[in-house]
């Protein structure tokens, strides 16, 4: 069965910083691009970037570029999100995502003083 | 950037009833890179159909997706009470991936 599991979500202050992790079971996690989407409060989806199945590819939505940096550890079989310069607009449940397979449950972020 | 439009935002039937969920590309999606989520209250999303028409593993047959080019549809054949849920249809064509704006189905 396939498994994501995201932690490290949290209460965190504007300009503040964030690792999210997803472990990721019951399937080959080196064969896969994997993605992050959120969430805001009462919102819809959001996608917010990806990653190749190698790491050497990424890409992510204009509103994090260049403050978000999305890698993984296939040792390891989990994903991250480094979340630096957080505003109160990324305040959201942030989901795994591997694409035509499933989401994980998200973790919750809160940027606020 | 691929947007997505849903209609209806709302639809209300009643248990048994058939749904049709729309979703138009703004531009044709070439491999049918769109799948269908459902998300209910309070819960994280799940995978319905992808590739357009592929039901995800344990997603009941009442549940069909169809379509191609910039128009596509979801199906519910026969609504259940357990139906009731916010539905989203995602591109993953082209980057940035992107989401309708969801239709929510509610069941009289």
């Amino acid at each position: 069965e396939v498994q994501l599991v995201e932690s490290g979500g949290g209460l965190v202050q504007p300009g503040g910083s964030l690792r999210l992790s997803c472990a990721a079971s019951g399937f080959s996690f080196s064969s896969h691009w994997m993605h992050w989407v959120r969430q805001a409060p009462g919102k819809g989806l959001v996608w917010v970037s990806r990653i190749s199945s190698d790491g050497t590819t990424t890409n992510y939505a204009d509103s994090v570029s260049g403050r978000f940096t999305i890698s993984r550890d296939n040792a390891k079989n989990t994903l991250y999100l480094q979340m630096n310069g957080l505003r109160a607009e990324d305040t959201a449940i942030y989901y795994c995502v591997r694409l035509e397979q499933g989401w994980g449950q998200g973790t919750l972020v809160t940027v606020s003083s | 950037e691929i947007v997505l439009t849903q209609s209806p935002d709302t639809l209300s039937l009643s248990p048994g009833e058939r749904a049709t969920l729309s979703c138009r590309a703004s531009q044709n999606l070439d491999h049918k890179y769109l799948a269908w989520h459902q998300q209910k209250s309070g819960q994280a999303p799940r995978l319905l159909i992808y590739g357009a028409s592929n039901r995800a593993t344990g997603i009941p047959d009442r549940f069909s997706g169809s379509g191609s080019g910039s128009d596509f549809t979801l199906t519910i054949s026969r609504l259940d009470p357990e139906d009731s849920a916010v539905y989203y249809c995602q591109q993953y064509n082209g980057l940035p991936l992107s989401f309708g704006g969801g239709t929510k189905v509610e069941i009289k």
